[in-house]
């Protein structure tokens, strides 16, 4: 079974702070990626990967930086938290495959990040 | 990417047939219709994704109509735990990016 783990499950923060969200998967996958989910907006997507130093924005990046040093993880960056960064982050990774195959994403648990 | 349109919440009783609609006028030729499920403080789940033809898995059954306008997903007999938030979701051709929309809130109920 595709697992992949995020670092923390529960997170407070203060305002200001440096902060560092991991995300591991172990099946191997090219594409990696990360979601913010609030309530009545659903998932956003926040940035992919798809291969190792590599980054693309997705739809909200504002204040979010990542990083993908090795094919297996991938990391958010919050250079400086805000009271609305307050969100469940999502981490989820897909293999690269044939049409139709790529697009089955598995996800972690989720980080619930409390920024005071 | 096309846009799709769930109703907010439905409820199912258990043992029954659920059966969740989605509408995607304005998918194209070459999108896939995805459905995940996220239940309460977990990630999503892929459950199941076709093209045209109806699909079938452990999961569920993926009904898409002819002009490919609308889908249902169907779980034959719901438990509780299939209480969950179910996204209905088309994906372009090439991009590996999907779009979650707000889903359709399923409750199972005793």
């Amino acid at each position: 079974d595709v697992k992949v783990t995020q670092s923390s499950r529960y997170l407070v923060k203060r305002t200001g702070e440096k902060v560092f969200l991991e995300c591991v998967q172990d099946m191997d996958h090219e594409n990696m990626f990360w979601y913010r989910q609030d309530p009545g907006l659903g998932l956003r997507l926040i940035y992919f990967s798809y291969d190792v130093k590599m980054k693309e924005k997705g739809d909200i990046p504002e204040g979010y930086s990542v990083s993908r040093e090795k094919k297996e993880r991938f990391s958010l960056i919050l250079e400086s938290a805000s009271t609305n960064q307050t969100s469940m982050y999502l981490c989820a990774s897909s293999w690269v495959g044939g049409r139709g195959h790529g697009e089955t994403q598995y996800f972690g648990p989720g980080t619930r990040l409390l920024v005071l | 990417d096309a846009k799709t349109t769930q109703p907010t919440s439905m409820d199912c009783a258990e043992g029954r047939a659920a059966n969740l609609p989605c509408n995607h006028s304005t998918i194209s030729g070459n999108e896939y219709v995805y459905w995940y499920r996220q239940i309460h403080s977990q990630g999503p789940q892929y459950i199941i994704h076709g093209l045209k033809n109806n699909e079938t898995n452990e999961m569920a059954s993926l009904i898409i109509t002819e002009d490919r306008k609308s889908s249902t997903l169907i779980l034959p007999h719901a438990t509780l735990r299939d209480t969950a938030v179910y996204y209905c979701i088309v994906s372009n051709f090439g991009n590996e990016k999907l779009t979650f929309g707000t889903g359709t809130r399923l409750t199972i109920i005793p």
